[in-house]
């Protein structure tokens, strides 16, 4: 299975909002509501931070939030933080027991 | 709470056989619901996903690596394995082994161990 397709970065201010999107298939994002995202700073195992598509794990701020439509999944921070400056990477199922990746963003916190 | 720690050598000669293990606390890696991953990622790439084992012994692979990899586990250690034969330098990254506690997401994750494949 492909790669999903991400920006490789995006960036903004302290106290904007960004959005990063995560565009896949009819095979995978587009029919299995099993989307994650994950936040990854450098030299550090990923964390989670959203679950099918928009589910927040205990511990993560409410200005991480995700959403989906068709093929492509996003993943919104709204008021900006410094600490948010990261590689992120999407995450969907694909049938068969398989998961792909996305090939990462990096968020620059300006 | 889950933690995994991976654990196995470093550096391997080519052709030869990469084996890795995670060690699990916090669970019983015989819970049934959990499944139990391995995913990489080449240096300054993005993340790759390996494949799963689950505690009845199931694995389930990424078809690109099926031919050269193993995974297996060891309940009354509770740790489990991954074996992935004949690398060559393209098998090079850093290893997590991670957590599926609803086989939707892979909620918990080790460290990391950075293998590298040279002579």
């Amino acid at each position: 299975q492909s790669a999903l397709t991400q920006p490789r970065s995006v960036s903004g201010s302290p106290g904007q909002s960004v959005t990063i999107s995560c565009t896949g298939t009819s095979s995978d994002v587009g029919v299995y509501d099993y989307v994650s995202w994950y936040q990854q700073h450098p030299g550090t195992a990923p964390k989670l931070m959203i679950y099918d598509v928009t589910k927040r794990p205990s511990g993560v701020p409410d200005r991480f939030s995700g959403s989906k439509s068709g093929n492509t999944a996003s993943l919104t921070i709204s008021g900006l933080q410094v600490e948010d400056e990261a590689d992120y990477y999407c995450c969907s199922y694909a049938g068969n027991y398989n998961w792909v990746f996305g090939g990462g963003t990096k968020l620059t916190v300006l | 709470q889950v933690q995994l720690q991976e654990s196995g050598p470093g550096l391997v000669k080519p052709s030869q056989t990469l084996s890795l293990t995670c060690t699990v606390s916090g669970v019983s890696i015989s819970n049934g619901a959990y499944y139990w991953s391995w995913i990489r990622q080449h240096p300054g790439k993005g993340l790759d996903w390996i494949g799963y084992i689950y505690y009845t012994g199931s694995t389930y692979y990424n078809s690109s690596l099926k031919s050269r990899l193993t995974m297996s586990l060891d309940t009354s250690k509770n740790q489990f394995f991954l074996n992935l034969n004949s690398v060559t330098a393209a098998d090079t990254a850093v290893y997590y082994c991670a957590s599926e506690s609803t086989g939707t997401h892979f909620d918990s994750w080790g460290q990391g161990i950075l293998v590298t494949v040279s002579s």
